[in-house]
Order: structure tokens, then C-alpha cells, then sequence
């Protein structure tokens, strides 16, 4: 089946230690997003590429990278993790970006669970 | 400022009625409006979506209405069954970019 798979489902990792959280996907889809959505809150959309080209959104910190080495995979660099970034992180895919709504909907992986102890 | 609102944070419902969840947003400009289901421990799936220019879209059980004027949609659920209860997302975009999505509302469908 085509999807999202995101690894590892749950993280943890220590205060300052860099941390790096991987998203892969099968539905050759040209955009992929990193989400951080904490409890109870809206999926916060931190960047999203289409194709290789990045794009930032205003307020993601810097502490926050990301790398798509080819279509399929994608990976979110924490370079220095303090505990407000304790979060799920959601890796989602869309075929297209704007156009025609069915081409913007987006596929969702089951998230990375991070702990910042 | 948050452009797209689900002020409803839960919904009760008993199995077999009619579940409305109700979103409002702000930002005139938005093409498109989408609806997602989240289950515990997994990601968001997309469930139904509806383009601006029209004012409803139905499949199966869910019915999304939109109404540009009150810049609010609603996804109605009939009817109701136990497996529906999940986190409602709306997400709404343009056709230059990328969905916002809401705070989600959290239906419970009762045996």
C-alpha cells in the first residue's frame, strides 16, 4: 500500500541534544510537509518542500532544519531540542500544492513522539 | 491570529443521530476547505473536501455544507456511528499554497 512511514514512532532524546526524525513515502507525491502539534492544538506547519525546493515558514525557530535528499524521503534536524519542542512531529505528503483541492490533500504518516528530558 | 477555528473543543452524540461539527474562518481568500479524521497514536486522514465555489459536497454519511457569506462550514455525520468518534480537523487553503488547519474537535458517538 502507498504511504507515509515515519521513524521512529517514539523519541526521546535530552535536553540540547541534536535530534533528527525521518519521514519516507511511496505515493511519489511532489510536496512534503513537517508538522508540530502539541495537545490540543492545530498542526503547526514548520516547512514544506515541493520538489527540492525548500520552503520556511516566518516563525519556525532556526533550531529547526530539514533535508530531502529525493522525492521519497525527508528528515526534520532538531540541532538543539529545549523542552517547548516536546511535540508530535507529523510528516505529511500532498501531489500538488494549490490547484485543484483534491490535489491538496495531504497524507499523513502517524507522527514521531518526541520527549526532551 | 489564527484563520481557522473550530470553537467547539469536544461533541457528545449518541449513536444512530446526526453529528455536526462547525468550523469558521477569516481569511476571504481561502479556495478550498477540507475536512480530517484523527484516531489515537495515528496521523490525520482526509475524510471530505469542498472547493469555494460550491456550497455543499456529500459522500456517504458526511455532508460538508459551506456558506462564503458567514464564512463558516460545517461537516454533518448521518448517521452517527461509535467508530466515528476520533479529532475532527478543518484546514482550509488557497490555491497558491498550503492548508491551515484548526484546533480540532473531539467527537464521541455513544452505543
Amino acid at each position: 500500500d502507498a504511504m507515509v512511514i515515519q521513524n521512529p514512532r517514539y523519541q526521546v532524546t535530552q535536553f540540547g541534544k541534536p535530534v533528527t526524525l525521518s519521514c519516507s513515502q511511496t505515493l511519489n507525491h511532489n510536496v512534503m510537509y513537517w508538522y508540530q502539534q502539541k495537545s490540543s492544538q492545530a498542526p503547526k506547519l514548520l516547512f514544506h518542500y515541493y520538489d527540492k525546493d525548500f520552503n520556511n515558514e516566518a516563525d519556525t525557530p532556526d533550531n529547526f532544519q530539514s533535508r530531502r535528499p529525493n522525492t521519497s524521503f525527508c528528515f526534520l534536524d532538531i540541532r538543539s531540542p529545549g523542552l517547548g519542542d516536546a511535540a508530535m512531529y507529523l510528516c505529511a505528503t500532498s501531489r500538488e500544492l494549490g490547484g485543484l483541492s483534491s490535489y491538496n490533500e495531504q497524507f499523513f504518516g502517524p507522527g514521531t513522539r518526541l520527549t526532551v528530558l | 491570529d489564527q484563520q481557522v477555528k473550530q470553537n467547539s473543543p469536544s461533541l457528545s452524540v449518541q449513536e444512530g443521530r446526526i453529528s455536526i461539527l462547525n468550523c469558521d474562518y477569516t481569511n476571504s481568500m481561502f479556495d478550498y476547505f477540507l475536512w480530517y479524521k484523527k484516531y489515537p497514536a495515528e496521523g490525520p486522514t482526509f475524510l471530505i473536501s469542498i472547493s469555494s465555489i460550491k456550497d455543499k459536497n456529500e459522500d456517504g454519511r458526511f455532508t460538508v455544507f459551506l456558506n462564503k457569506s458567514a464564512k463558516h462550514l460545517s461537516l454533518h455525520i448521518v448517521p452517527s456511528q461509535p467508530g466515528d468518534s476520533a479529532v475532527y480537523f478543518c484546514a482550509a487553503g488557497t490555491n497558491a499554497g498550503k492548508s491551515t488547519f484548526g484546533d480540532g474537535t473531539t467527537l464521541t458517538v455513544k452505543p
